[in-house]
């Protein structure tokens, strides 16, 4: 079946203006993940859905960082005025169940958008 | 707090040498443990996990063991190809939490 997709696949934007990314997981799968790929950070986590809601928003940045997940599919990630050190790769995953059900956990990633910002 | 230090890179072989990429981590509680490859031009994929100590989790020739006496998640390959040339990423998901934490990775080059 299909896996998860993310759109844009690239990004530039200038300093300073808003960007919204957006993540398509895989169909039933209710757990949804937000990482960050970065030179200088390695992969971070960002935020975490399940279903609508985000238990943990722990690794936003910033309060210029923001998300939200709508009818339990598909997501956006926001990120305003956009500073230079915003620029990375951007990954979302789902997976099926979170941890802790008993069930498999195995979190499956996007391509991944990648964003410049000028 | 939880973190994964893995072997720094870039680790460069020649094909059918044998590889070990160390991984070593910090975390409270009983973590499940992971090593993501991601492929040139490819998104991370899930290579092996290992849930609880003494597990090894294995796929395509790779193996990796759960040793808690050493909180070690070492990857090991008996023989590699260019294809396996990519990068490798060991990871923790804490008891409790839903959060993968992940190592800085590691470049494999395989030469013919």
């Amino acid at each position: 079946g299909a896996g998860v997709s993310q759109s844009p696949s690239n990004k530039v934007t200038e300093k300073g203006k808003d960007v919204e990314l957006r993540c398509d997981p895989i169909s039933g799968h209710t757990a949804l993940y937000w990482y960050r790929q970065s030179l200088g950070q390695g992969l971070e986590f960002l935020i975490y859905f399940q279903g609508n809601s985000a238990p943990d928003k722990s690794g936003l940045p910033s309060d210029r960082f923001s998300a939200e997940r709508t009818g339990g599919s598909v997501s956006t990630l926001t990120i305003q005025r956009t500073q230079q050190e915003d620029s990375a790769v951007y990954l979302c995953a789902s997976s099926r169940l979170p941890p802790g059900t008993g069930s498999s956990y195995e979190q499956y990633f996007g391509p991944g958008t990648r964003l410049t910002v000028t | 707090g939880n973190s994964v230090t893995q072997m720094e890179g870039p680790v460069t072989l020649s094909e059918e040498a044998f590889l070990t990429i160390n991984c070593t981590y910090t975390a409270t509680g009983y973590p499940s443990l992971f090593w993501y490859v991601q492929y040139p031009g490819e998104g991370l994929q899930l290579l092996l996990k290992a849930t609880k100590a003494d597990d090894k989790g294995s796929n395509k020739g790779f193996e990796a063991t759960y040793r808690k006496e050493t909180t070690s998640f070492h990857l090991e390959k008996g023989s590699v190809q260019v294809s396996d040339s990519a990068v490798y990423f060991c990871a923790l998901m804490a008891s409790a939490t839903n959060k993968l934490i992940f190592g800085t990775g590691t470049l494999l080059a395989v030469q013919p």
